[in-house]
């Protein structure tokens, strides 16, 4: 099965530009996660997605970051304005979703590496 | 709220040396463990995972990791490991129920030399 596309693969922007960054699930995955990947550290969730619902979004900058996932199937993630500290990889997952509680695994994008300067 | 812990950031063997990578999390309740591996220029992908049963988990490529449940500890281990295995490696908790949220550790990178 083709596995979680993303585009662009890089970018470098000046602050205070606009960036924004697409992902293609798996086929059938109910669920999409956006996360950022700061240099030396782990991922972390910036917005969960089940189906175009967003269900966690509390570690999503609201000021400058905005995300969507029109009609369940493909998201695009928006920095506006960026920062300088917003330089990280930004990855995107998606995993199959088989009702609360019940446990599933994530499989992921390549990743955008953006570079604010 | 839960956490992950990764001692180790950096490791560097020798091949034919063992391996152990260390993750404890924080969290009072049932989990789900995960350690997956990025190698270089590769994207990020699932190496093994506990949900339930036996403790003892075994992945892709040799690696195994042992749930002990009174320490919060998941480690990872290789008997033997190559060259091929040099990767970063990230344990990931997220706890049952609701929308599952994940949570990573900071990662370890692991050098093996040749």
């Amino acid at each position: 099965e083709a596995g979680v596309a993303q585009s662009p693969r890089y970018k470098i922007i000046e602050k205070r530009q606009s960036v924004a960054f697409w992902c293609n699930p798996i086929s059938g995955h109910a669920t999409l996660y956006w996360y950022q990947q700061i240099l030396g550290q782990g991922p972390k969730l910036l917005i969960q997605f089940q189906n175009n619902g967003v269900v966690d979004d509390s570690q999503l900058p609201k000021d400058r970051f905005s995300a969507e996932r029109l009609k369940g199937v493909d998201s695009t993630l928006k920095i506006q304005p960026a920062k300088l500290e917003d330089s990280a990889v930004y990855l995107c997952a998606s995993s199959t979703y088989r009702g609360q509680g019940n446990s599933y695994e994530q499989y992921f994008g390549p990743g955008t590496r953006l570079t604010v300067t | 709220a839960q956490s992950v812990s990764q001692h180790n950031h950096h490791v560097i063997l020798s091949e034919a040396a063992s391996l152990e990578l260390g993750c404890n999390y924080s969290y009072g309740g049932t989990v789900n463990l995960f350690w997956y591996v990025q190698y270089p220029g590769q994207h990020l992908q699932l190496l093994l995972k506990y949900f339930s049963g036996d403790p003892l988990v075994k992945g892709i490529k040799g690696f195994e990791a042992e749930f002990i449940k009174s320490k919060f500890s998941f480690n990872l281990r290789k008997p033997s490991v190559q060259w091929s295995d040099t990767a970063e490696y990230f344990c990931a908790v997220n706890a049952p129920g609701g929308y599952q949220k994940v949570t990573f550790g900071i990662g370890t990178k692991l050098q093996v030399i040749p």
